[in-house]
């Protein structure tokens, strides 16, 4: 059965505490991993795209990695507006995004 | 650009009546897909279309029925509103299919009691 999980569930830093949510995923034909943000009463928002193990991307205080089996989400120097919930998904064939069940992220001033 | 709407905002159902969540996309998109979102579990899949005309089931279709009669609008209906379909729905849309990084809308949150 195809899985993606997240952890850790909830993560609370200081600000200008570095640290990485992690997902780890098990489906079959790969299609591509994908990070959202989600705020409070708002639809996701996309982040990132990775393809291939060894990629990154980054935009502003995130940087996003993959692996064959894992993606991690590193979040250098936080600030309070990076607070949110942090989506994983991953692509398969068939026209399918699964999704992980999130990382709450709180950062305190 | 609009992007996705998704009207209502907030619904509230008695068991057993029926309504639709309107979903429109303003980004010429062929793929479009409604999602259910549950405290601790991911988004689910509820059901997708690839262009108009054609729709197909996701993770989680019982329940619901949708069509697909113009590019912009995919409309989700409850036939048969019960308790465990209190949710958050999400309607997403795609440029380049299902497999790939989707757009979402605001979302409606519905409660049935």
């Amino acid at each position: 059965e195809d899985q993606v999980t997240q952890s850790p569930e909830a993560l609370r830093l200081q600000e200008g505490e570095s640290s990485s949510l992690n997902c780890s995923y098990t489906v079959s034909g790969l299609r591509g991993l994908f990070w959202y943000r989600q705020d409070p009463g708002k639809g996701p928002e996309f982040l990132f795209t990775l393809y291939s193990a060894g990629e990154e991307k980054e935009k502003e205080r995130l940087k996003a990695t993959l692996t064959k089996k894992e993606s991690f989400l590193h979040i250098t120097a936080p600030k309070p507006e990076d607070s949110a919930t942090y989506l994983c998904a991953v692509g398969e064939y068939g026209n399918k995004l699964v999704f992980g069940a999130g990382t709450i992220l709180r950062v305190k001033s | 650009n609009a992007g996705v709407t998704q009207t209502p905002k907030f619904q509230v159902l008695k068991t057993g009546q029926s309504m639709t969540l309107q979903c429109a996309q303003d980004m010429n998109h062929e793929y479009m897909s409604w999602y259910r979102q549950d405290p601790g579990m991911g988004l689910r899949l509820i059901h997708y279309s690839v262009g108009a005309g054609i729709t197909d089931q996701g993770e989680v279709p019982n329940g619901y029925n949708v069509s697909r009669s113009t590019t912009e609008d995919f409309p989700l209906r409850l036939l048969s509103a019960a308790p465990s379909q209190t949710s958050v729905y999400f309607c997403a849309s795609s440029l380049a299919g299902g497999e790939n990084e989707q757009y979402f809308g605001p979302g409606t949150r519905l409660t049935v009691t």
